[in-house]
């Protein structure tokens, strides 16, 4: 069974920093986009960033642009979002999200991990 | 950024009911919509893909319709474990955007 498990939420200050990970097991990693999603509490999902199989390609919603990074270990079978500058609007539950494809240009997001909960606040 | 919008915002149904959820997208977006459903406290699942493709598992009372801009989601006749909120998302281009979801509860 696919399985896909978030680590390193936690409580940080604003203008702090945190690394989420994503452990993903019961697939082949290396072959598919990975991408992150968060929530805010009582609030609607927000896609955050996205990196293809090789890591050579990597997208981001504005909010985030420039203060968090996505990366993967495709040798660990594990997929990371750097969070830098963090600010209470950051504040959310980070999912950590596979893209399968089925060809013929049809996409979907099928497995979602737990989720880790990020709290930013002094 | 393509916006998306969803409608109703909520609704209230009974066991039974035949239930249409409708989702817009500021631009064309092809058929690359999915659907998913989410209960509180737990990860949202998916239900369609690709507008209209049916995910492994899912009960077959659900499905999708629509292309371009106007997307809809049928639920033929609701059953209790579907009491939940449902969200649009189109992966056509990036940012990938998410629709502000419809709950759906019991009247």
């Amino acid at each position: 069974d696919v399985q896909l498990v978030e680590s390193g939420g936690g409580l940080v200050q604003p203008g702090g920093s945190l690394r989420l990970s994503c452990a993903a097991s019961g697939f082949t990693f290396s072959s598919y986009w990975m991408n992150w999603v968060r929530q805010a509490s009582g609030k609607g999902l927000e896609w955050v960033a996205s990196i293809k199989q090789d890591g050579s390609e990597k997208n981001y919603v504005d909010s985030v642009k420039g203060r968090f990074t996505i990366s993967r270990d495709n040798a660990k079978n594990s997929l990371y979002l750097q969070m830098n500058s963090l600010r209470a609007e950051d504040t959310a539950v980070y999912y950590c999200m596979r893209r399968n494809y089925y060809g013929s240009g049809s996409y979907s997001f099928d497995s979602w991990g737990q989720g880790t909960l990020v709290t930013v606040s002094s | 950024a393509i916006q998306m919008t969803q409608a109703p915002s909520s609704l209230s149904a009974s066991v039974g009911d035949r239930v249409t959820i409708t989702c817009r997208a500021s631009q064309g977006i092809k058929n690359d919509l999915g659907w998913y459903q989410q209960k509180p406290g737990k990860a949202p699942k998916l239900l369609i893909y690709t507008a209209s493709r049916l995910h492994s598992g899912v009960p077959s009372r659900f499905s999708g319709s629509g292309s371009g801009t106007d997307f809809t989601l049928t639920i033929s006749s609701l059953q209790p474990e579907d009491f939940a909120t449902y969200y649009c998302v189109q992966d056509n281009n990036y940012p990938f955007t998410f629709g502000p979801g419809t709950k759906v509860d019991i009247q």
